[in-house]
């Protein structure tokens, strides 16, 4: 079956400019995770969706990041004002969900780079 | 602080010669231990969940053992199509949305 899709898979920006990135997790998964990846670094734990709610936005690094999921599929990672050090690959994950099955799949990811 | 260390950070191998990768954790409770493949340029692959000290599961040349501290990914006789990054990541018992990965260890295999 389909895997988790992400678009775009390359973003090039504009330092103060605002993108958004796309998620599309496994069809039936309740589960969303959003992560970042810098070089060399582990994934660095974002924000937690259970349905559509964000239960856990501990991740997020500062007001400029937001992120909403719609349906209990589709999920969107805005980053407002980008800097350059947002440069990096953006992961999504998805899981059945709590109980049912709690292994993530991962996406592609979405790797932008802010000039 | 729950956390997880992973060496070496790079392993280069002739084709053939086996090794095993680490993964040293320290959470207050652990739900499951998971391994991933991540190749350059995409996300990571599932390969292995464990879940108490002494399972073990095993995929082709890959066999990943658990005990209360660390777990390890034992290669044997590796092939260049192994060369990856390998992830491992642990599962907060007490909060199942909690998953703390390692940095990975790079593993380069020589024909």
């Amino acid at each position: 079956g389909a895997g988790v899709s992400q678009s775009p898979s390359n973003k090039v920006t504009e330092k103060g400019k605002d993108v958004e990135l796309r998620c599309d997790p496994i069809s039936g998964h309740t589960a969303l995770y959003w992560y970042r990846q810098s070089l060399g670094q582990g994934l660095e734990f974002l924000i937690y969706f259970q349905g559509n709610s964000a239960p856990d936005k501990s991740g997020l690094p500062s007001d400029r990041f937001s992120a909403e999921r719609t349906g209990g599929s589709v999920s969107t990672l805005t980053i407002q004002r980008t800097q350059q050090e947002d440069s990096a690959v953006y992961l999504c994950a998805s899981s059945l969900g709590p109980g049912q099955g709690e292994t993530q799949y991962f996406g592609p990811g979405t790797r932008l780079l802010v000039l | 602080e729950d956390q997880v260390t992973q060496s070496p950070e790079a392993l280069r191998l002739q084709e053939g010669e086996s090794s095993s990768l680490n993964c040293s954790y320290t959470v207050s409770g652990l739900r499951g231990l998971f391994w991933y493949r991540q190749d350059p340029g995409k996300g990571p692959e599932f390969l292995f969940t464990l879940y108490s000290a002494g399972e073990e599961k095993e995929k082709e040349r890959l066999k990943a053992t658990l005990t209360k501290k660390e777990s390890f990914l034992h290669i044997t006789a590796p092939k260049p199509e192994d060369s990856a990054t390998y992830l491992c990541a642990v599962q907060d018992v007490y909060n199942f949305n909690k998953f703390y990965f390692g940095s990975g260890t790079k593993l380069n295999v020589k024909p």
